[in-house]
């Protein structure tokens, strides 16, 4: 069974432009979750979603969004990135149901 | 805001002994938990949950709740070097988790 894959492995992008990150999560997971784990630090809930709506935000300011498409993959869309946006992106997918999440492997998102 | 609190650590242990992993959690109705292990560089990958009052037991870990004290621990005996990571603890009611900063666990040979 594959795993939750994440598209890229590592972004670069320059201060002020837009990065664009890619989550399939495991087949007949309908959840996807977004987190941000800056160097050092624990796991910051960014976002979730669910049959394509987002259920929830955390604390974090509109210019990180998202969405979730109809095979259940989603892409974080984070605009005007800054230099604190540096950090490891991890996407975690889950079935209905409090059965814990499955991580992907992550996001190296580099800010320059 | 729902909180989940751990030890940063560092915690280190000799091969071979009990390394006490511990978490308390705000949220009173909070009914799922879950430890999950992530070395440096990579994803957490989750090793135990535990959802009723009690022990669980997988090889050599062992998860305890008491929802009571609002407390949760993961106990790993024969602590081997491959062990040392960083342990996170995550919260929650149905779908929506809450995960602690880790504790950094230190196998020592």
């Amino acid at each position: 069974e594959a795993g939750v894959t994440q598209s890229p492995t590592h972004l670069i992008k320059t201060r002020g432009q837009q990065a664009t990150l890619r989550c399939s999560p495991i087949s007949g997971h309908t959840s996807v979750y977004w987190y941000q784990q800056a160097l050092g630090l624990g796991l910051q809930f960014l976002l979730w979603y669910d049959e394509g709506e987002e259920r929830n935000r955390g604390n974090f300011p509109p210019r990180f969004s998202g969405r979730q498409f109809p095979n259940y993959s989603s892409e974080l869309n984070v605009n005007a990135l800054e230099l604190e946006d540096s950090a490891l992106y991890l996407c975690a997918s889950s079935p209905p149901g409090p059965y814990g999440y499955t991580f992907g492997s992550g996001t190296r998102l580099t800010v320059v | 805001q729902k909180e989940v609190e751990q030890n940063s650590g560092p915690l280190s242990v000799p091969e071979g002994a009990i390394a006490s992993l511990n978490c308390t959690y705000s949220d009173r109705g909070s009914q799922s938990f879950f430890w999950y292990r992530q070395y440096s560089g990579k994803s957490p990958e989750l090793i135990m949950s535990i959802y009723s009052n009690g022990d669980k037991e997988d090889g050599r870990f062992t998860a305890q709740l008491n929802k009571a004290s609002q407390y949760v621990s993961l106990l790993i005996r024969d602590s081997q070097p491959s062990d040392s990571a960083t342990y996170l603890c995550a919260v929650g009611t149905g779908n929506q988790f809450y995960f602690g900063t880790g504790t950094s666990l230190t196998v020592i040979p």
